[in-house]
C-alpha cells in the first residue's frame, strides 16, 4: 500500500521538545519531507532527507530516518507557541516530483 | 522563496454552479502545476497535474469532465468544478515544483464550499 501513518494530536509546554512520529510504507520512497500548516494556509515546507540520509538537522529542527523500520521522526527543540500547527509527514519517489503521498497531519497544540 | 498564490481564497457556489480557481506562480515559471485536495482532518490527496500546454493527466477516480484543468501559460492554470455539489466542498490546493528535484511550492489554498 501507500500510507503514511501519523498520530493525529500532540501537546506540549512552551520550551520543551516537540517529537512527531512518521511511517511510511513505500521502500523506494527517494525523498521525505516535512510540511508546516497553519490554520487556513497552504503548506510550508519546513524541511526534507534524502533517502540515504540518517539525520538531517536545520536550526531547531532535526530529522530522523530509520529507512530499516520505514520510520521518520520530526523534533522540534525549544518549542514555541508559533509552532501550534498541523505537520504533513510526506514521501515523494523520484521521477515524480507532484506525487507527493501524504499521512493525515499531527496537530501541534503548543502550551505556554 | 519562490511563491505560489491561488483565487479566490474561499468561495460559496449553489449547486449545480461551476467555480472557477486559479493558480498562479508569482515569480518563477511553472510547465507542470498540480492540484489536490484536502478533506477536513485528512491528508492532501493528488487529483491532476496540470501541463502547460497540453492536456491535464488526472489520478485514478477523478472525474476529468467534472474538474476542468487548464494551463494556458508558464505562470497560469485554472482548475473549474463544474456542476458542483455539496460533496465537492473541500479545500483545494495547488503547487508548482521548484528549480531543485525535491522543491515543490504550495499555494495557500482554495476553500470551495457548495450549498
Amino acid at each position: 500500500g501507500e500510507d503514511v501513518e501519523q498520530s493525529l494530536f500532540l501537546s506540549v509546554r512552551e520550551g520543551d521538545s516537540s517529537v512527531i512520529n512518521c511511517t511510511y510504507t513505500d521502500s523506494s520512497s527517494t525523498y521525505l519531507y516535512w510540511y508546516k500548516q497553519e490554520p487556513g494556509a497552504g503548506l510550508q515546507l519546513l524541511t526534507y532527507i534524502f533517502s540515504n540520509m540518517d539525520m538531517k538537522q536545520d536550526q531547531r529542527l532535526t530529522v530522523l530516518l530509520n529507512k530499516k523500520d520505514k520510520h521518520l521522526s520530526l523534533r522540534i527543540a525549544d518549542t514555541q507557541t508559533g509552532d501550534s500547527a498541523i505537520y504533513f509527514c510526506a514521501e515523494g519517489r523520484r521521477g515524480s516530483q507532484g506525487n507527493l503521498i501524504f499521512g493525515k497531519g499531527t496537530k501541534l497544540s503548543v502550551k505556554p | 522563496g519562490a511563491v505560489v498564490s491561488q483565487h479566490p481564497s474561499w468561495v460559496i457556489c449553489k449547486s449545480g454552479t461551476s467555480v472557477k480557481i486559479e493558480c498562479r506562480s508569482l515569480d518563477f515559471q511553472a510547465t507542470t502545476m498540480f492540484w489536490y485536495r484536502q478533506f477536513p482532518k485528512q491528508s492532501l490527496m493528488l487529483m491532476a497535474t496540470s501541463n502547460e500546454g497540453s492536456k491535464a493527466t488526472y489520478e485514478q477516480g477523478v472525474e476529468k469532465d467534472k474538474f476542468l484543468i487548464n494551463h494556458a501559460s508558464l505562470t497560469l492554470s485554472t482548475l473549474t468544478v463544474t456542476s458542483a455539489h455539496p460533496e465537492d466542498s473541500s479545500f483545494y490546493i495547488c503547487s508548482a515544483p521548484g528549480g531543485g528535484t525535491y522543491e515543490q511550492y504550495f499555494g495557500p489554498g482554495t476553500r470551495l464550499t457548495v450549498t
